[in-house]
């Protein structure tokens, strides 16, 4: 069975500040996707990564995805308050469908 | 551009009783999913599809059942509703499976009391 760890599990910073999120696995997936959920909504994607090492840039945030494509992480500089939300990684392994990770709650306060 | 429609929004059964949420897209997407969220997790893959005719077990399978008749719709059916099926139900879709993301409807919220 495939797992997604996320850490940390929360995270409550304040308005300005960086963080990091990180998404582990032991196994290889072929893509990796990071999700926002706002409360009340459902999930929405952000970005995709395929190849191992692969980075992309968002505005402030930055998704990288693994060399061995096991982890991926995302990096927020100078997080604002609309930040604030349910970050989910989810992997993908030509299989139809995704795993989700657990998730990462961040709370930015002004 | 409605995307993925999810209805009821919410909704209280009692434990035995039956529902069927409802889940339609615009977009002509191929593949669809239901996912279970319970507080403060992640989604759990219940159902899927690849295509109309064509349904697969997830993850969390037990006690759900699934059709898709067309590339519209994809019902996910609660019988005999217990408590551990208390949850956020999302339903999502995808023109090429996993690959270019998911679309996700936002949510039904179901209580089992």
């Amino acid at each position: 069975t495939q797992l997604l760890e996320q850490s940390p599990q929360f995270l409550s910073i304040q308005e300005g500040e960086n963080l990091t999120v990180y998404c582990n696995s032991s196994s290889v997936f072929s893509s990796l996707q990071w999700y926002r959920q706002e409360p009340g909504e459902g999930p929405v994607l952000l970005v995709t990564v395929v190849t191992g090492g692969e980075v992309k840039k968002l505005k402030r945030l930055t998704f990288q995805f693994g060399d061995a494509r096991k982890d991926s992480s995302l990096h927020i500089t100078a997080a604002q308050p609309g930040d604030t939300g349910l970050y989910l990684c989810a992997g993908g392994g030509n299989t139809d469908k995704l795993i989700f990770g657990t998730g990462t709650r961040l709370q930015v306060f002004p | 551009n409605a995307g993925v429609t999810q209805t009821p929004k919410f909704r209280i059964l009692k434990i035995g009783q039956s529902m069927t949420l409802q889940c339609a897209q615009d977009m002509n997407h191929n593949y669809m999913y239901w996912y279970r969220q319970d507080p403060g997790m992640g989604l759990k893959l219940i159902y899927y599809s690849v295509g109309a005719g064509i349904t697969d077990k997830g993850e969390v399978p037990n006690g759900y059942n699934v059709s898709r008749s067309t590339t519209e719709d994809f019902p996910l059916r609660l019988e005999l509703a217990a408590p551990s099926q208390t949850s956020v139900y999302f339903c999502a879709s995808s023109y090429l499976g996993e690959g270019l993301g998911y679309t996700f409807g936002s949510g039904t919220r179901l209580t089992v009391v």
